[in-house]
């Protein structure tokens, strides 16, 4: 989406943190998410942040969010090899509209 | 366990066919998408559906239709298949803003 810009590939190693980033124009975005997309299969949604907290942690994976950038991102930490996908950011534009506006979705790979 | 069907995972068609996909959910959402996705253009919303018989059109509904008859079913047509419309389809709904529930996606090729 022209909306949601991210880079579109990520080439990690096994055990390292990866960062996925993600710019997105919409100043009055409530909510923002990450969605993976395994190898055939449709999209699931990893995990969202409402747009009054900076950061959200669960498990290994923790979302930061910059409301001033509109800049958000998502760090892996301990990567595993079940952990290449694709991942697409998305806002939500306004706060009574459930169309989601989608990035082009980074390519991440484990390499052992 | 709650899902998003589609009722095909790869389906092979001739230009100028009519082709129908089918998505159903069993979460009772309101709100049901479609989706088509290319490699480096991510996610584009071709209609979107806020209730029975309703639509509305998304960023690309040129070339398709749709169909709610049904809350569990919503259908994505397109009226005479060209080889621009080999991708991708994927369905989704959700009730809240808490995020979409995707189907696993139909590959259709047209040849």
């Amino acid at each position: 989406g022209e909306d949601v810009e991210q880079s579109l590939f990520l080439s990690v190693r096994e055990g390292d943190s990866s960062v996925i980033n993600c710019t997105y124009t919409d100043s009055s975005s409530t909510y923002l998410y990450w969605y993976k997309q395994e190898p055939g299969a449709g999209l699931q949604l990893l995990t969202y942040i409402f747009s009054n907290m900076d950061m959200k942690q669960d498990q290994r994976l923790t979302v930061l969010l910059n409301k001033k950038d509109k800049h958000l991102s998502l760090r892996i930490a301990d990567t595993q090899t079940g952990d290449s996908a694709i991942y697409f950011c998305a806002e939500s534009p306004r706060s009574n509209d459930y169309k989601l506006s989608f990035g082009a979705g980074t390519t991440v790979t484990v390499r052992a | 366990d709650v899902k998003v069907t589609q009722s095909s995972r790869y389906l092979v068609k001739r230009t100028g066919e009519k082709v129908f996909l089918e998505c159903v959910q069993d979460m009772d959402h309101e709100n049901m998408f479609w989706y088509r996705q290319d490699p480096g253009l991510g996610l584009r919303l071709i209609y979107f559906s806020y209730d029975v018989k309703m639509k509305e059109k998304g960023d690309i509904p040129e070339g398709y239709s749709v169909s709610r008859e049904k809350k569990e079913r919503f259908s994505l047509i397109l009226e005479s298949a060209s080889t621009n419309q080999t991708s991708m389809y994927l369905c989704a709904s959700t009730q809240t803003s808490g995020g979409y529930t995707f189907g696993s996606g139909t590959r259709l090729t047209v040849v």
